[in-house]
């Protein structure tokens, strides 16, 4: 089945430690997106990347970092920088820019130790 | 940047009642999507509306979009509890390469 997996599912965060939430998509889909979704809010973009080893930050960059050096593949990176990470992290893929439909992980749970 | 309110927040209905929510931007969209989260799960695309004034349907669903472009409706006839979740907008300006999505509504169904 044609999807996008991401992991781990939960993930905890000591201090000053950096960590990478993974992202993989078989649907061929060009652009890939991060978003940060807090309780009863709704989503706010972090990066979006459109074609390979090519990226943009979104509304909510700082504390953040990602790479795109594979179509199937956005890492994304939540450094110490972010001092509050708390959130659910969800990652989605279009075949197109912004007109397109997106597809959504099931999302990855962040929380500081 | 791109503002895209939705209201109510929160709306708790009785099975079988009917339920709106309302989408507005401050700026003229390209086109416009709906996407409905369950509780503890992921966004699902649920339709796309392009034209001004378009109205389409899905059983119970009827989805607006305004002649002006820049506010939509999603209604929802005769709830059930299925229909539990938070239901977002998403703008997409034709400007940026990405979608702004709206604050959301959370619709709880009871019997």
């Amino acid at each position: 089945d044609g999807g996008i997996t991401q992991s781990p599912k939960y993930l905890f965060r000591k201090e000053g430690q950096n960590v990478t939430l993974s992202c993989e998509q078989n649907l061929n889909h060009d652009a890939m997106y991060w978003y940060r979704q807090d309780p009863g809010q709704g989503l706010r973009l972090i990066y979006y990347s459109q074609i390979v080893n090519d990226f943009q930050k979104g509304d909510i960059a700082e504390g953040y970092s990602v790479s795109r050096e594979k179509k199937e593949s956005f890492p994304l990176t939540v450094t110490s920088a972010q001092k509050n990470p708390t959130a659910f992290y969800l990652c989605a893929s279009s075949m197109g820019s912004g007109n397109q439909p997106q597809h959504f992980g099931d999302g990855t749970r962040l929380s500081i130790l | 940047g791109q503002q895209v309110m939705q209201i109510p927040q929160y709306q708790h209905v009785q099975e079988g009642e009917d339920f709106t929510t309302y989408c507005n931007s401050s700026t003229t969209l390209s086109n416009i999507q709906w996407y409905k989260q369950r509780p503890g799960g992921h966004p699902v695309f649920l339709i796309q509306l392009v034209k001004s004034g378009e109205v389409k349907k899905q059983k119970r669903l009827t989805f607006q979009f305004g002649e002006a472009k820049k506010n939509s409706s999603l209604h929802i006839t005769a709830t059930q509890t299925t229909d539990v979740g938070t239901y977002f907008c998403a703008a997409d300006t034709g400007t940026a390469s990405k979608l702004t999505f709206g604050t959301g509504t959370r619709l709880q169904v009871t019997l």
